[in-house]
C-alpha cells in the first residue's frame, strides 16, 4: 500500500529565510504534485514532477524529485508571509489512472 | 477557460439524511476523482469515473457512492449521514488517467 510521509507538519519561520520540507512515498511512483491550500479554499497546483531529477522552479518555490531515494523536497527560498498557507504533497497511485495519495501537509506559517 | 464546478458550496444535513453533491469537470475532461478532507484524516481518495465508468475506489463504507455522466459531470452520494461525513469534499478533474488533476473549489459539508 503506497503511503506518504511529509515533513514537518508544522513550520514557523520569518521572512527572508529559507527552508526545505520533505515527502517520502513508501513505493515506485512516476508522478509527484505539490498542492498549495489556503484556509478554507480548495487545492491549487503548484508543481508537477515525472521523472527522476526534474527540478521544478516558479518564484521563491523550487521542487525536486529524487524517484530512487522515493524523496521530493520543496525548497522555500526568502519568504514572504504571502506563502503562509498548508503544503501538500501528493503521488500518483500510478498506472492510467488518477488516484492521488497525500501527504499530511505542512501548516507554513512566515512572520514578519 | 472555466474550471472545475462544485455544488452546493456549504450544506447542513442532520444524521441519517442522505446528500448528494455535484462535480462539473473542466470542458474535455474526461477523469473525475473526489476525495475526502478532515482535519483527522487529512485528504483521502474517494473514487475515480473515467468515460462513465469507475475506475478506481478508496476505503469508504458502501454508503458512499458515485456516477458518471455522459457529460462527464459526476455525482457522489453519501446515504445514512453520520457525524464523521463531516468534511470538505473535492473534486478533481483530469484530460485523462495519469494527468495532472485539477482541483473544484469543494463542498463543505456539515452533519449534525
Amino acid at each position: 500500500e503506497l503511503k506518504v510521509e511529509q515533513n514537518p507538519l508544522f513550520l514557523s519561520m520569518q521572512e527572508g529565510k529559507n527552508y526545505t520540507i520533505y515527502c517520502n512515498y513508501s513505493t515506485t511512483s512516476d508522478r509527484l504534485y505539490w498542492y498549495r491550500q489556503d484556509p478554507g479554499k480548495s487545492l491549487e497546483s503548484l508543481f508537477v514532477l515525472l521523472s527522476n531529477g526534474a527540478v521544478k522552479q516558479e518564484g521563491r518555490l523550487m521542487a525536486s524529485l529524487d524517484t530512487k531515494a522515493r524523496l521530493s523536497t520543496l525548497h522555500i527560498t526568502a519568504a514572504v508571509h504571502d506563502l503562509s498557507a498548508t503544503y501538500f504533497c501528493a503521488v500518483d497511485h500510478g498506472g492510467a489512472t488518477n488516484k492521488l495519495i497525500f501527504g499530511t501537509g505542512t501548516l507554513l506559517a512566515v512572520q514578519p | 477557460k472555466a474550471g472545475v464546478t462544485q455544488t452546493p458550496r456549504y450544506l447542513i444535513k442532520t444524521r441519517g439524511q442522505q446528500v448528494t453533491l455535484s462535480c462539473s469537470p473542466i470542458s474535455g475532461h474526461r477523469s473525475v476523482s473526489w476525495y475526502q478532507q478532515t482535519p483527522g484524516q487529512g485528504l483521502q481518495f474517494l473514487f475515480e469515473y473515467f468515460s462513465e465508468t469507475q475506475r478506481n475506489k478508496g476505503n469508504f463504507p458502501g454508503r458512499f457512492s458515485g456516477r458518471q455522466f455522459s457529460n462527464s459531470r459526476s455525482e457522489m452520494n453519501v446515504s445514512t449521514l453520520e457525524l464523521g461525513d463531516s468534511a470538505l469534499y473535492l473534486c478533481a478533474s483530469s484530460l485523462q488517467g495519469g494527468a495532472e488533476a485539477f482541483f473544484g473549489q469543494g463542498t463543505r459539508l456539515t452533519v449534525v
